[in-house]
């Protein structure tokens, strides 16, 4: 079974400052995809980046960016110059094949970031 | 709006009714995923179903618990009997077809049992 854990329940951040956001998986496969979500308060599930575990170039997205480390099966967020509206949680997930037909994605517990002015 | 349309936004129910969570996925998609999110906590997975089709039950709890996708309207996720420990958000995502494609997420349901 994958697990996902992001250590820092909760951050905070400076505005116009850098933030990263730490995470690590757990997994037997070798095949597999890595996702950032914020959910603001209004609790939607907004896509910030994703990851495919076979391409060594980390992604990038305007300010956010990724540091991919898949031998030490990191997967680290960072968000430059920080704004007041990436004040929200962040859920690192996982998906791969699960054998039984879907690509589920598994998640982390989340970290709440606030973006001080 | 062409993205997932989940409905009820907020569903109040008291302990022993029904719930029933809908999810209309965006136009094109015809695989859904289920997911339910309790308090401070992440999403776990619950369900995947195709149309007509359940395809990975596996996150699903063993009672209470239904899920649907039939060939015409939305899917429903379907709570009998509900406890206070149901209190949680779901959230539905589709996708377009098989293999791996990103999942696009509705708005979720919040659910509180009284």
């Amino acid at each position: 079974a994958q697990t996902v854990t992001q250590s820092q329940p909760e951050m905070s951040v400076q505005e116009a400052e850098t933030v990263t956001l730490s995470c690590t998986y757990d997994t037997s496969e070798n095949n597999y995809y890595l996702f950032w979500y914020k959910q603001p308060p209004s609790r939607q599930m907004i896509l910030v980046i994703r990851q495919e575990a076979y391409k060594q170039q980390n992604a990038t997205e305007n300010r956010f960016s990724v540091n991919f480390q898949k031998a030490a099966k990191s997967f680290s967020l960072k968000i430059s110059d920080s704004q007041l509206g990436d004040t929200a949680m962040y859920f690192c997930a996982f998906a791969a094949y699960s054998g039984a037909g879907s690509y589920q994605l598994t998640f982390g517990k989340g970290t709440k970031l606030s973006v001080i002015p | 709006n062409a993205g997932v349309m989940q409905n009820p936004r907020h569903l109040v129910r008291r302990r022993g009714q029904e719930a029933r969570l809908r999810c209309s996925p965006m136009k094109g998609h015809s695989h859904v995923y289920w997911y339910r999110q309790l308090p401070e906590e992440g999403l776990k997975f619950m369900v995947y179903l195709q149309k007509e089709n359940i395809i990975d039950e596996s996150g699903m709890p063993k009672e209470r618990f239904s899920a649907e996708f039939p060939k015409e309207g939305p899917s429903i996720l379907r709570i009998q009997q509900v406890v206070r420990g149901d209190s949680a958000a779901y959230f539905c995502a589709s996708s377009p077809g098989q293999g791996f494609q990103p999942q696009h997420f509705g708005d979720g349901t919040r659910l509180s049992i009284l």
